[in-house]
């Protein structure tokens, strides 16, 4: 069953607006960590902010934050006044309790246009 | 610190070759996770090595092999390559410490085509 699941394959926004990724997860398990990666054209995986499944607030790093639903299983990545720069595939990935495997989505393609 | 790297970063190989990947990870760490990316399949796990003992297998076939040194740094292996070997293929490399908080941190890639 899949674990991670991002709904959006593409998305575009306007530059220097806001944007909401999606991301909901599946587990069981009460202890789990949440990540978001970005990944530019050169492919690698730039690691943006994490969530706790223990954390009483949402995480946030600069200009991302992490709307963190734990009854609704989401972990939404919002970006702020998004920049050309921004474009680029996120992923959201999990990891569960005692498991260093970490389980990504299919990942969002955002395209930030000028 | 220096990141992750990986070597080398673009390898061109025929079918029934094999390859070796090699993945440096950042200075202390000691858990280095190897993952495939293909348009069709997505990110896959293939396997993780800490303290040079495998860990974690994903469910790839025993073409594809790993270890790890006393220094931390890993190499892949991928033997008799088919096509559908083809990929970006990525280490991270993370303390293991830190349990579900433990963030991987990954190198450049090293790109995969089998001609």
């Amino acid at each position: 069953a899949q674990k991670i699941t991002q709904t959006q394959p593409g998305m575009f926004v306007q530059e220097k607006e806001a944007v909401t990724l999606d991301c909901t997860y599946d587990t069981s398990d009460p202890s789990y960590g949440l990540f978001w990666y970005k990944q530019p054209s050169s492919g690698e995986m730039i690691f943006l902010i994490y969530q706790g499944s223990y954390d009483q607030q949402n995480a946030t790093e600069g200009r991302y934050s992490l709307n963190f639903q734990k009854a609704r299983k989401s972990a939404n990545l919002v970006i702020s006044a998004s920049q050309l720069g921004d474009s680029a595939m996120y992923f959201c990935a999990m990891r569960e309790g005692g498991d260093n495997d970490m389980r990504f989505g299919a990942g969002t393609r955002l395209t930030v246009k000028p | 610190k220096a990141g992750v790297t990986q070597t080398p970063r673009y390898l061109i190989k025929t079918r029934g070759q094999q390859v070796t990947l090699s993945c440096s990870p950042i200075s202390g760490h000691r858990s280095v996770s190897w993952y495939q990316q293909t348009p069709g399949q997505g990110l896959q796990f293939l396997f993780e090595y800490f303290s040079e003992t495998q860990r974690n297998k994903g469910n790839f076939p025993g073409r594809f092999s790993g270890r790890q040194f006393s220094n931390s740094r890993s190499e892949m292996n991928v033997s008799t390559l088919e096509l559908g070997d083809s990929a970006l293929y990525l280490c991270a490399s993370s303390t293991r410490l830190a349990g579900v908080t433990d963030t991987q941190y990954f190198g450049p890639g090293t790109r995969l085509t089998v001609l």
